[in-house]
């Protein structure tokens, strides 16, 4: 089945750098790549997806990049905030076509004031 | 709440008893599924329902059961088979086919005293 490898575990960033978070995934069937991001105590949400026919995607100070011969993509933060601290989920589907994902063991970010 | 519901939020467990955790959603989506949260171990696939009276094992199903006799309720048993139960346990939906995206519940915290 999928095997998704997420790093780091953890990230520390001083507000106002950039972060990025990795992960590799082993089908090369898969063709959907969301990030969800669970703040302390609360639901993970989606913050950004990809799909396999795009190399790239920002929302605003996030952006996702996807290497599909690599078979890895990356999330990036731009001018980190406080507010991004959290623990961060990647994932991939299973195969194509399938809805089911496999979850990143997460990466807890850290931005320091 | 996000339109999905869990209860309740915390539970306390003695070893070898069942227990029941609810799940309601009210976003008419087909597909419900359960995960595992467990600290640097991600979400792991408990099980997980596309249809009415119909639902399939995950990666982690035993131990234990669900059933899916209404559209918008999707309990999940843990029962004593569970070795390790003490767990943060997630309830997500998806709308129907042609979206992979989750909705989670805020999620329920057992422990097993």
């Amino acid at each position: 089945g999928e095997n998704v490898e997420q790093h780091p575990s953890t990230l520390s960033v001083q507000e106002g750098d950039s972060a990025v978070i990795k992960c590799t995934y082993s089908d090369s069937a898969s063709n959907y790549f969301p990030w969800y991001k669970q703040e302390l105590g609360k639901r993970p949400q989606l913050i950004i997806d990809i799909r396999s026919n795009v190399g790239e995607k920002k929302d605003q100070r996030i952006a996702v990049t996807l290497n599909k011969t690599a078979k890895h993509f990356s999330l990036h933060i731009t001018e980190t905030q406080p507010e991004d601290s959290a623990v961060y989920f990647c994932a991939a589907t299973i195969r194509a076509g399938s809805y089911q994902l496999t979850f990143g063991k997460g990466t807890k970010l850290s931005v320091i004031p | 709440d996000g339109g999905i519901t869990q209860s309740p939020k915390y539970l306390f467990r003695k070893e070898g008893q069942n227990v029941t955790l609810s799940c309601e959603q009210n976003l008419n989506h087909d597909a419900m599924y359960w995960y595992r949260q467990d600290p640097g171990q991600g979400l792991r696939l408990i099980y997980y329902s596309q249809i009415v009276n119909d639902f399939q094992k995950g990666d982690i199903a035993e131990g234990y059961s669900v059933s899916r006799e209404k559209k918008e309720s999707f309990p999940l048993t843990v029962t004593s088979a569970q070795k390790n139960p003490t767990a943060f346990y997630l309830c997500a939906s998806r709308t129907s086919a042609g979206a992979n995206v989750l909705t989670f519940g805020a999620g329920s915290r057992l422990t097993v005293l």
